[in-house]
């Protein structure tokens, strides 16, 4: 079955420190892959997406991700984090080449950040 | 900007009643979707639909229907709400077929008693 696996439920990071945040995913072939925040009380905000191309993509916040074809793995990352960032991330993906689907979103991981 | 709008932040409920919650998007989008949200849980594909009156089963879709009379509403439908039905629904909507962006709803925190 496919699916999108966020090891960490809760990571805790010191402001300034630099972030990754892991997703795996299970899926026949290479799908589409998203990055979303959900900062406290708000709504889902895509973070960046990746569909073909460089595999180090840029996103909103300073924050990047690299897809790892070899390791199913599409890891967010961050070289500093603000407090701003605390938040839930969720990794999420739809399979390539096949409209019509939804996106199947991991179980999310909840950063916070200390002082 | 796209808007996705959900009729109820707040919503409570007994158990047994029919719940309607609808969701209506402002931009021509062909796909609209409802999730439930559960802590620990992620958001979990309920029901969607990439075409008026066209709908396909997510993830856990036992307990609830759904209705696509119009391109803009999609709205989720709760036969006989039960208390495991508690959680936070968000609906969301996209232009193409591959998501390439989700827009989503303020979501309806659900509370059946």
């Amino acid at each position: 079955a496919q699916s999108v696996t966020q090891p960490d439920i809760h990571i805790t990071v010191s402001e300034g420190a630099s972030l990754e945040l892991r997703c795996n995913y299970s899926y026949g072939a290479t799908p589409y892959l998203f990055w979303y925040v959900q900062s406290p009380g708000q709504g889902l905000q895509l973070l960046l997406k990746y569909f073909s191309g460089d595999t180090l993509v840029q996103g909103i916040k300073g924050f990047e991700a690299e897809f790892k074809r070899s390791q199913s793995s599409f890891n967010l990352r961050k070289p500093s984090v603000h407090w701003s960032d605390a938040a839930e991330y969720f990794c999420a993906v739809v399979p390539a080449n096949q409209a019509g689907t939804a996106l199947i979103f991991g179980k999310g991981t909840t950063l916070s950040v200390s002082s | 900007d796209v808007k996705v709008t959900q009729s109820s932040r707040y919503l409570v409920k007994r158990t047994g009643e029919k719940v309607f919650l609808e969701c209506v998007q402002d931009m021509d989008h062909e796909n609209m979707f409802w999730y439930r949200q559960d802590p620990g849980l992620g958001l979990r594909l309920i029901y969607f639909s990439y075409d008026v009156k066209m709908k396909e089963k997510g993830d856990i879709p036992e307990g609830y229907s759904v209705s696509r009379e119009k391109k803009e509403r999609f709205s989720l439908i709760l036969e006989s709400a039960s208390t495991n039905q508690t959680s936070m629904y968000l609906c969301a909507s996209s232009l193409d077929g591959y998501n390439e962006k989700l827009f989503f709803g303020s979501g309806t925190q659900l509370s059946v008693l």
